[in-house]
């Protein structure tokens, strides 16, 4: 059973570098042709695709977060990671991390972790 | 700007049928755009439905369908439950490795 887990601080200060990382256990991440993604829902909101990393280390993110994005890869932990930069109250989120076979749709999926960022 | 658009909230009887629909802004959804759909209930993880248009995810039953519909693609709910109140969201593939979020409608089931 493949399960993804989101960990990180739940609390960052504005301007400050928010990094979260999702455990995957009962598959690897270095499973070929398989896409890891981040997706957040701010409050009240929908939910808003992020980016993803292909198990080979390349990177596609949304083109407004690009600049500010960075989704890496940790096969020795069967992990991946999200930091997003200049964080500003806008970027309060409940951020999922999610992994499938094709970066068109997601298979599985984290709990959810919320952010809050506030000084 | 692209927008996905999505009826914002739905009713349904329980044992009844319900078509959500997940169109453009500009342009028609085809099977090109691999649509997905996944029902999404306050403080759970997202469960994944649907995908590449009319394809079960496992464990789905088969009560939930999945069709281009005209110029959307289309989730059909069909003899719905209580269970079945959430709110359900599509996704496109934009090409050039790009996804988007439709901005969900409230299933309510009474």
């Amino acid at each position: 059973q493949v399960q993804l887990q989101e960990s990180g601080p739940g609390l960052v200060k504005p301007s400050q570098t928010l990094s979260l990382t999702c455990t995957v256990s009962g598959f690897s991440v270095y499973t070929a042709n398989y896409y890891w993604s981040w997706i957040r829902q701010h409050p009240g909101r929908g939910l808003e695709w992020i980016g993803y990393i292909y198990y080979s280390g390349i990177t596609y993110y949304k083109p407004s977060l690009q600049s500010l994005a960075t989704i890496s890869l940790d096969t020795s932990k069967n992990q991946f990671s999200l930091k997003l930069a200049s964080v500003t109250a806008a970027d309060t989120a409940v951020y999922y991390c999610a992994g499938g076979r094709s970066s068109s749709w997601f298979d599985y999926w984290g709990q959810g972790t919320l952010v809050t960022v506030s000084s | 700007q692209t927008v996905v658009t999505q009826e914002p909230s739905f009713s349904v009887s329980p044992g009844g049928t319900v078509t959500l629909t997940c169109g453009l802004s500009s342009g028609s959804v085809s099977s090109n755009y691999y649509p997905s759909w996944y029902q999404h209930t306050p403080g759970q993880a997202p469960r994944t439905l649907m995908y590449t248009t009319d394809t079960r995810s496992s464990g789905v039953p088969d009560r939930f369908s999945g069709s281009i519909l005209g110029n959307k693609a289309a989730l059909t709910i069909t003899g719905a439950q209580v269970d079945d109140e959430s709110v359900y969201y599509c996704l496109l593939y934009m090409g050039g490795g790009f996804v988007l979020f439709g901005g969900g409608t409230k299933l309510t089931v009474l």
